[in-house]
């Protein structure tokens, strides 16, 4: 499959682990949150969400968590598994129709 | 099946060569857009579009036309390509909610000579 990050930050966790994986945003104005799995050879795939009027939510494995005061984001994916290994993006809008993605996160998953 | 496709799926060509990459959707989204994604840089947003003959520059816009005839297509144009377009290319698209996800197709992956 195709390489879409050839110096990324990488993570590497132990099958059955939590992972963390953490984000800085840019804007103060964003108000809507994103985050994104992509795995080789294919386009991005919607993960979880999260407003800026919550600091967290649940998903299936995953949390967002997001702390406003320092524009942080984190995905917190739970009993990771193999199939999680990929680069993950977190992505901002400020309610317009721009999107502004971070540059990923690539999570190794060791069996 | 809710899909984005593009075409082709990969491409090499030369420089200052036309090239056009479709997209089309079938979720009758309103809203698409095409992004770049370039080694540690993420995507950046290239062009939008919020509906039929309504579109806008992302962030990189240079050098890049669309068009947008038909709610389903959204055709990213290269009309003299460079070398410093070489990138993968992804459309995505969305509903009219401003705060909808997007539906990512599967990448177009070009080489400028």
């Amino acid at each position: 499959g195709e390489s879409v990050g050839l110096h990324l930050p990488t993570l590497s966790v132990q099958e059955g682990d939590n992972s963390i994986i953490n984000c800085a945003y840019s804007n103060s104005a964003s108000d809507y949150f994103i985050w994104y799995k992509q795995e080789s050879g294919k386009g991005p795939q919607f993960i979880i969400d999260i407003r800026s009027n919550m600091d967290k939510r649940q998903g299936q494995r995953v949390t967002v968590l997001l702390n406003k005061t320092v524009k942080h984001l984190s995905l917190q994916i739970a009993a990771t598994q193999p199939g999680d290994s990929a680069v993950y993006f977190c992505a901002e809008n400020t309610g317009g129709f721009k999107t502004i993605f971070g540059a990923g996160t690539r999570l190794f998953v060791k069996a | 099946e809710a899909q984005v496709t593009q075409n082709p799926r990969y491409l090499i060509t030369v420089t200052g060569k036309k090239l056009t990459v479709t997209c089309s959707q079938n979720m009758n989204h309103e809203y698409m857009s095409w992004y770049r994604q370039d080694p540690g840089l993420g995507l950046r947003q290239i062009y939008y579009s919020m509906n039929v003959e309504v579109t806008d520059k992302g962030d990189v816009p240079e050098g890049y036309k669309v068009s947008r005839k038909e709610k389903r297509n959204f055709p990213l144009i290269l009309e003299s390509p460079s070398p410093n377009q070489t990138s993968l290319y992804f459309c995505a698209s969305s509903s009219n909610t401003l705060q909808e996800t997007q539906y990512f197709g599967p990448g177009t992956r070009l080489l400028v000579l």
